[in-house]
């Protein structure tokens, strides 16, 4: 079982700047990933980026990084160079697997983060 | 478009009506999974396939509501006698494979029921 924890309902940041959501979860699973989607209004989840949790280098993918602390369960996504188009809300999701690795199938969403962002 | 498509994408229905909705993954996905997401939350899992076998349900997924997969590639969720509480995002979603690593799960556009 999962638990996901999204502590930011609103953040706001201007153009240009980076910004960090913040994201901390609690898993039994042997194995498990951090997704992180976007959904901007038009309802659509996009796939940004994913942790592994034996993964040792921090997953970076464009302007999207994690900073995963493996140790107290967080990974925060950093977003450089805010873009307009990157106002939506922001999901966290853990997916867990067995020692083997396979997926259990099912994430389990946070609350999300509407994030805003200013021109 | 390789994509997860799924419709309609808008349903709008009365209490007590049928309503079915299908979900046409990306082709070479084995898992294809279905969410439920209300207004202001995130999406909550409600079942999931590998190729046609159902292999997980949500206790949220009530009697009144089935999901097939019935050849292993596109899926179907039905909601019968449906309740007003039943409005909200019904998400599909598709992953590569079951084995060998936490596979992405990649979205379709949704589709949105009202009832009235």
């Amino acid at each position: 079982a999962q638990k996901i924890t999204q502590t930011q309902p609103g953040m706001f940041v201007q153009e240009k700047e980076a910004v960090t959501l913040d994201c901390t979860y609690d898993t039994s699973d042997q194995s498990y990933g951090l997704f992180w989607y976007k959904q901007p209004s038009s309802g659509e989840m996009i796939f940004l980026i994913y942790q592994g949790s034996y993964d040792e280098q921090n997953a970076t993918e464009g302007r999207y990084s994690l900073n995963f602390q493996k140790a107290r369960k967080s990974a925060n996504l950093v977003i450089s160079a805010s873009q307009l188009g990157d106002s939506a809300m922001y999901f966290c999701a853990p997916g867990g697997g067995d020692a083997g690795g396979t997926s259990y199938g099912k994430l389990t969403f946070g609350q999300g983060t509407i994030l805003t962002v200013h021109p | 478009d390789t994509g997860v498509s799924q419709d309609p994408r808008h349903k709008i229905t009365k209490r007590g009506q049928n309503v079915t909705f299908r979900c046409d993954p990306i082709s070479e996905h084995n898992r294809l999974y279905w969410y439920r997401q209300t207004l202001g939350q995130g999406p909550e899992f409600l079942t999931y396939f590998q190729n046609e076998a159902q292999l997980e349900k949500s206790r949220l997924l009530s009697d009144r509501f089935s999901a097939e997969r019935p050849k292993g590639s596109f899926s179907t969720l039905e909601i019968q006698r449906t309740e007003q509480g039943d409005s909200a995002m019904y998400l599909c979603a598709s992953s590569p494979s079951g084995s060998g690593g936490l596979d992405t799960q990649y979205f379709g556009p949704g589709t949105r029921l009202t009832v009235l």
